[in-house]
């Protein structure tokens, strides 16, 4: 089965710097790679997602970057803020599986 | 649309007592899941459905059971409660058709305790 990799896990970073977070996959044919944000006590909520043909995809301070050839994808965070302290978490599909592999998390702590 | 939800919200059990967690969506979505959420750990697959009246064991099945009786339900029965299985329960559920794929919707969670 597909197995996701997540690095770091924990990030430090003061308010206004970028955050990057880096998963790696195993599965040539996964094809669907969401990013999940947990806030704590809450429920994880989609914030981006790239499928397997585009390379980058942005939403106004986030972006991710997938590199098919060497099976990994990034987040990027610019311009951090408070209220980006939380849990992060990639995850990875097989096009030929109905369920999706999640990296371990990634704790965000955004300094003020 | 409400979504996902799940009842109840907290949970205290016995070893040893069995409860059922219910989940609910309302997007007619044909693939359910259920996850467990050890603390300061990531998301586990318990088992999960593509359609009523079909399911599959995800990484850790052992202790729990499911059905899919209706599109909208799949309640997640467990069994012999042990302390192992104090967790943060989360359903979620997502469309797919046509081998396209979508997100993941989840639902607020179960806190569960077993004592």
């Amino acid at each position: 089965g597909e197995n996701v990799e997540q690095h770091p896990s924990t990030l430090s970073v003061q308010e206004g710097d970028s955050a990057v977070i880096k998963c790696t996959y195993s599965d040539s044919a996964s094809n669907y790679f969401p990013w999940y944000k947990q806030e704590l006590g809450k429920r994880p909520q989609l914030i981006i997602d790239i499928r397997s043909n585009v390379g980058e995809k942005k939403d106004q301070r986030i972006a991710v970057t997938l590199n098919k050839t060497a099976k990994h994808f990034s987040l990027h965070i610019t311009e951090t803020q408070p209220e980006d302290s939380a849990v992060y978490f990639c995850a990875a599909r097989p096009s030929n599986d109905y369920k999706l592999s999640f990296g371990a998390g990634t704790t965000v702590t955004v300094r003020a | 649309n409400a979504g996902v939800t799940q009842t109840p919200k907290f949970r205290i059990l016995k070893i040893g007592q069995s409860m059922t967690l219910q989940c609910t969506q309302d997007m007619n979505h044909n693939y359910m899941y259920w996850y467990r959420q050890d603390p300061g750990m990531g998301l586990k697959l318990i088992y999960y459905s593509v359609g009523a009246g079909i399911t599959d064991k995800g990484e850790v099945p052992n202790g729990y059971n499911v059905s899919r009786s209706t599109t909208e339900d799949f309640p997640l029965r467990l069994e012999l409660a042990a302390p192992s299985q104090t967790s943060v329960y989360f359903c979620a559920s997502s469309y797919s058709q046509g081998g396209s794929y979508n997100e993941q919707f989840f639902g607020p969670g179960t806190r569960l305790t077993v004592l």
